[in-house]
């Protein structure tokens, strides 16, 4: 069963915009952490932001921020302000559980964002 | 700062062919683990440890073995290569942060072609 979910392929934005990625994942665990990474067209992975299951507030990271909505499970990427440099491929990523299972995640299909000038 | 070091970065094998990728961490991360990435996709896991001289199989581990002898080294072997492993393989290390987030860190990847 798939359980981290990106349903928007591509995605384009203009410069000096907001633009949302979405993440809808499954999981039975109560302890779990969401993931964001960017993968520009060079391939590294670029972590850009972490939430907690049991994070009460949205994280934030500059420009970057985590839409949580915990009861629809999703896990949303709000890039404000897009600069060129953000044209990337985004992947959404979960990690279940707690200690032992630190070391696995589970990975989205990924949304290629588009910056336009 | 080195952070993970993965070598080699392109590789092209033949058919049937041994090799072992490498993978190092100078962090002193507790978990180590390996991921692949086919052309559109997400990552995958491969295997992981949790710490030296325990290993466990992910996602997809078939055609892969792996050890772990120190904290610093994650080695991944492809026993005998076929085309279907042509991918991109990352490693990665983490840390439990002891506030529920996880700090990890990945390499800069191996690409691998199977001719």
């Amino acid at each position: 069963a798939q359980k981290i979910t990106q349903t928007q392929p591509g995605m384009f934005v203009q410069e000096k915009e907001a633009v949302t990625l979405d993440c809808t994942y499954d999981t039975s665990d109560q302890s779990y952490g969401l993931f964001w990474y960017k993968q520009p067209s060079s391939g590294e992975m670029i972590f850009l932001i972490y939430q907690g299951s049991y994070d009460e507030q949205n994280a934030t990271e500059g420009r970057y921020s985590l839409n949580f909505q915990k009861a629809r499970k999703s896990a949303n990427l709000v890039i404000s302000a897009s600069q060129l440099g953000d044209s990337a491929m985004y992947f959404c990523a979960m990690r279940e559980g707690r200690e032992t299972s630190g070391s696995r995640l589970t990975f989205g299909e990924g949304t290629q964002l588009t910056v336009n000038p | 700062n080195a952070g993970v070091t993965q070598t080699p970065k392109f590789q092209v094998l033949k058919t049937g062919q041994s090799m072992t990728l490498q993978c190092a961490q100078d962090m002193n991360h507790e978990y180590m683990s390996w991921y692949r990435q086919d052309p559109g996709m997400g990552l995958r896991l491969i295997h992981y440890s949790v710490g030296a001289g325990i290993t466990d199989q992910g996602e997809v581990p078939n055609g892969y073995n792996v050890s772990r002898s120190t904290t610093e080294d994650f080695p991944l072997r492809l026993l005998s290569a076929a085309p279907s492993q042509t991918s991109v393989y990352f490693c990665a290390s983490s840390y439990n942060g002891g506030d529920g987030g996880y700090g990890y860190t990945f390499g800069s990847g191996t690409r691998l072609t199977v001719v």
